[in-house]
């Protein structure tokens, strides 16, 4: 059980395209939903928590104009890197947390690897 | 503010010997400690985790974790490694209560497990 699915996988795409990253829950609701990136070797930098039917609550230094997320149902939450650059190259991976209670768990999906040329 | 330290960025085991890969935290409170691996292009897995009761917590894969409160550890350990263990290992803390949902992670082992 609680499985989360990442797509896609990998992006490869030119300077200045949109990418949307989904996040799903498949065997769980998830009222809050995080958006870690991971450079190479290094460890996770949470971006921001996404809140079901709310805004999501950005870290210090990301740009939230640049990252959107949209955390529309329960099981389903979305990132898009806007204007994408060569520097937003990076692993980016998205977590779920099942239930009400804080006390579960984070699950993570398998990450998407995004190249911007 | 909470912190993970994994002092070792690299760990080499032979097959069939005990591993163990260090944490220490810092937290306001009691902590809620976690161990996820990680193999190469894919996201976390949760291995096990620490709330309350018993300081040795067992987990998936035969790996299991010692909390030490003195001494603000919480080493992963494992009787026998595999060579199928070989992958990166995140320590993450936060705080049992308050502190809002925010996983503290560690900068990860590399562990290397060889015949």
């Amino acid at each position: 059980g609680a499985v989360v699915s990442q797509h896609p996988s990998r992006v490869i795409c030119k300077s200045g395209t949109s990418v949307k990253i989904e996040c799903r829950s498949l065997d769980f609701q998830a009222t809050t939903m995080f958006w870690y990136r991971q450079f190479p070797k290094k460890s996770l930098m949470l971006m921001a928590t996404s809140n079901e039917g709310s805004k999501a609550t950005y870290e210090q230094g990301v740009e939230k104009d640049k990252f959107l997320i949209n955390h529309a149902s329960l099981t389903l939450s979305t990132l898009t890197v806007t204007s994408a650059h060569p520097e937003d190259s990076s692993f980016y991976i998205c977590s779920a947390r099942p239930g009400q209670g804080t006390n579960q768990p984070q699950h993570f999906g398998d990450g998407t690897r995004l190249s911007i040329l | 503010a909470q912190s993970v330290a994994q002092p070792e960025d690299q760990v080499n085991v032979a097959e069939g010997n005990p591993l163990t890969v260090k944490c220490t935290y810092s937290v306001s409170g009691n902590p809620y400690l976690f161990w996820y691996v990680q193999y190469p292009n894919r996201g976390l897995q949760f291995l096990l985790k620490y709330i309350t009761g018993d300081n040795l917590v067992k987990g998936s894969y035969g790996f299991e974790a010692e909390f030490n409160k003195s001494q603000t550890s919480f080493h992963l350990k494992k009787p026998s490694a595999l060579v199928s263990d070989s992958a990166l290992y995140f320590c993450a803390v936060r705080p049992l209560t308050g502190g809002g949902n925010k996983l503290t992670f560690g900068t990860g082992t590399q562990l290397k497990v060889e015949l």
